[in-house]
């Protein structure tokens, strides 16, 4: 347990639907981040919030959309997604060091 | 860009010492890490190392740098098989500027 949940653990969509993909800390942290993992290949960062506000955005595709409402919570928007935007989609904060959640399986059909 | 290489796999058996090796190129990178990841689970920092120490241990894991040759290692004494899961070595010069290798999967055989 690290304190970064995220939910759901497991999503098959398809191409035409739009969900979300859900992270919560309460560790205190004021960053919080979305990576993607495939396999045998480097975690990919999507995304970075420092105090709500979006730092960066590693030049993912407009169909990812992410949403930080406060320093707790961090969405992660989907829509219209490709079945090879199918990975684990992993969550993590950070204070001194980053802490991960346990990811979201997503795959698209 | 930075890159953070590690082979893909490794299989020892039970009771051996296991060897992760990791390669970086930033020169600027402050902390170190070693994370774990269990099958269906997300990532589990295990330990870093300050780009200024040498070496770390704590219990089985020994965290080995040689910032020369920009060379991360990580040991596990005794390894058993409940070590088997992926170890991903990844690097920062600040929390927010993190590089992940591809990550060594470490089979342990009875």
């Amino acid at each position: 347990e690290t304190g970064v949940t995220q939910t759901p653990r497991h999503l098959v969509m398809g191409m035409t639907n739009k969900k979300s993909l859900k992270c919560e800390q309460h560790l205190g942290h004021n960053a919080m981040y979305w990576y993607k993992q495939s396999a045998k290949k480097p975690l990919e960062l999507m995304f970075v919030y420092n105090f709500k506000e979006q730092t960066e955005n590693n030049s993912v595709p407009s169909r990812f959309s992410p949403e930080c409402p406060n320093s707790s919570h961090l969405f992660l928007h989907l829509h219209t997604l490709q079945p090879e935007d199918s990975a684990l989609y992993l969550c993590a904060s950070s204070g001194n060091t980053i802490y991960f959640g346990e990811g979201s399986w997503l795959t698209v059909v | 860009g930075e890159d953070v290489e590690q082979s893909l796999f490794l299989s020892v058996r039970e009771g051996d010492s296991s060897v992760i090796n990791c390669t970086y190129t930033d020169s600027s990178s402050t902390y170190l890490y070693w994370y774990k990841q269990e099958p269906g689970a997300g990532l589990q920092l295990l330990t870093y190392i300050f780009s200024n120490m040498d070496m770390k241990q704590d219990q089985r894991l020994t965290v080995l740098l040689n910032k020369k040759d920009k060379h991360l290692s990580l040991r596990i004494a005794d390894t058993q098989t409940g070590d088997s899961a992926i170890y991903f070595c990844a690097e920062s010069t600040d929390n927010n500027d993190m590089r992940f290798g591809a990550g060594t999967r470490l089979t342990v055989k009875p």
